[in-house]
């Protein structure tokens, strides 16, 4: 049972490139999530889907786009790579954030440097 | 808005010291209170849901509590593969399928 994979797991990216990040999961879980984390500042959500084919915007959005075709599969997208998006990203998935024995299931993350 | 505020950022303790961890919380109706462990390099891993005040939960050398404005985790007699990151995280009534984190305390537990 893999869980929450994330690809790739570490990437480089000069200003302006774009590229796509992949979350799969085998557990067959409505919700999707992806955060950041940066230095002191705790995960922060990006974007959310509360199932296939649905997408919405979580505290800061700006300057990323996703997508959910297939249910176990979470598409973030970096159209045009900036410095300040330098991070590491994580994803999570969940049946219901109400189950008390495993609300939220993340991935290791990938750690992304805008040069 | 929904708001998590952890102290301290950082904590460092002697092997069997034990301490509290503390997480503050503004949220309009809470539905849960999460706490996860993060170790470096890795995703975090859920620990405890807290569903009102008074609920207590244990797992081992941890217990967290929960009052109407702010959650504990307390560390008993701790080791250093308890050495972390531990994050605390809302999931309030008008966040719909939303949590919100707090920024984290790093706890690190010397032999």
């Amino acid at each position: 049972n893999a869980g929450v994979t994330q690809t790739p797991k570490f990437r480089v990216l000069k200003t302006g490139q774009s590229m796509t990040l992949l979350c799969a999961q085998d557990m067959n879980h409505e919700y999707m999530y992806w955060y950041r984390q940066d230095p002191g500042m705790g995960l922060r959500l990006i974007h959310y889907s509360v199932g296939e084919g649905t997408t919405a915007k979580g505290e800061v959005p700006d300057g990323y786009n996703v997508s959910r075709l297939k249910k176990q599969n979470f598409l973030l997208g970096l159209e045009s790579a900036a410095p300040s998006q330098t991070s590491v990203y994580f994803c999570a998935s969940s049946y219901d954030l109400s189950d008390s024995n495993q609300p939220q299931h993340f991935g290791d993350g990938t750690r992304l440097s805008i040069l | 808005e929904d708001q998590v505020t952890q102290s301290p950022e950082a904590l460092r303790l002697q092997e069997g010291e034990s301490s509290s961890l503390n997480c503050s919380y503004t949220v309009s109706g809470l539905r849960g209170l999460f706490w996860y462990r993060q170790d470096p390099g890795k995703g975090p891993e859920f620990l405890f849901t807290l569903y009102s005040a008074g609920e207590e939960k244990e797992k081992e050398r941890l217990k967290a509590t929960l009052t109407k404005k702010e959650s504990f985790l307390h560390i008993t007699a701790p080791k250093p593969e308890d050495s972390a990151t531990y994050l605390c995280a809302v999931w309030g009534y008008s966040s719909a399928s939303k949590i919100i984190f707090g920024s984290g305390t790093r706890l690190s537990i010397r032999p």
